[in-house]
């Protein structure tokens, strides 16, 4: 069973700042791995997708990698701003059937100004 | 951009009581699930549904719950007899695969009070 967690749970940085955000899974039988931002008490926003033959994408200020061997995930965010303060899922989905997705913890980040 | 719409953002109702929660996922996208999140909770899968049946439910998706197409466009999540821990955020998510996998796209969410 697919077990996703996301580390640090929260974290609170100075505006300017460059951060990264970790996700770990144990099955590394994945076919891709998406990022997505939730504001409190809304909806799911995808920020970046990676598919498993990929090791990164790049979005604006956001980077993410893949390592598909050692089960992480990184989101990079580049000169933060207090806008970016929300909650960052990452979602991994397997190989076969119908491809539901299975979520991390999340970590909640708060960018100071 | 195209939007996956959620409807009602709030529902309030009765323990017992039954409720139906709307999705209209984007037009061209042929697979649909229903996740959900209990406050302070992971985001949990319930039902992945394609070619007009299901295709994969989870442990939490029982006889209480139910999913349909009913007109082509509409995609209904319904909770039979409400109980006080189906309170959550109910999400509702399409995609499409177009050669190249296209990620999900996720609806704004229900939040349902059960009480």
């Amino acid at each position: 069973k697919q077990e996703v967690t996301q580390i640090p749970a929260a974290l609170s940085v100075p505006e300017g700042e460059n951060l990264v955000l970790n996700c770990s899974f144990t099955d590394s039988a994945i076919y891709n791995l998406q990022w997505f931002r939730q504001d409190p008490g809304k909806g799911l926003t995808s920020l970046l997708l990676i598919q498993s033959s990929q090791r990164e994408q790049t979005s604006g200020r956001l980077n993410a990698s893949l390592d598909k061997s050692s089960g992480r995930s990184t989101l990079y965010i580049a000169a933060s701003q207090p806008g970016d303060s929300a909650t960052y899922l990452c979602a991994v989905r397997r190989t076969g059937g119908y491809q539901k997705v299975t979520f991390g913890t999340g970590t909640k980040l708060q960018v100071i100004p | 951009e195209p939007e996956v719409t959620q409807t009602p953002s709030h529902q309030v109702t009765q323990m017992g009581q039954e409720v139906i929660l709307r999705c209209v996922p984007i037009s061209n996208h042929l697979y649909f699930y229903w996740y959900r999140q209990i406050l302070g909770q992971k985001v949990e899968f319930l039902v992945s549904f394609y070619n007009n049946e299901i295709s994969e439910k989870s442990e939490i998706f029982d006889d209480q719950f139910s999913v349909e197409r009913p007109d082509g466009s509409n995609f209904t999540l319904k909770i039979r007899s409400t109980k006080l821990e189906d309170s959550a955020m109910y999400f509702c998510a399409s995609r499409i695969f177009q050669g190249v996998e296209a990620g999900y796209t996720f609806g704004s969410g229900t939040r349902l009070t059960v009480v």
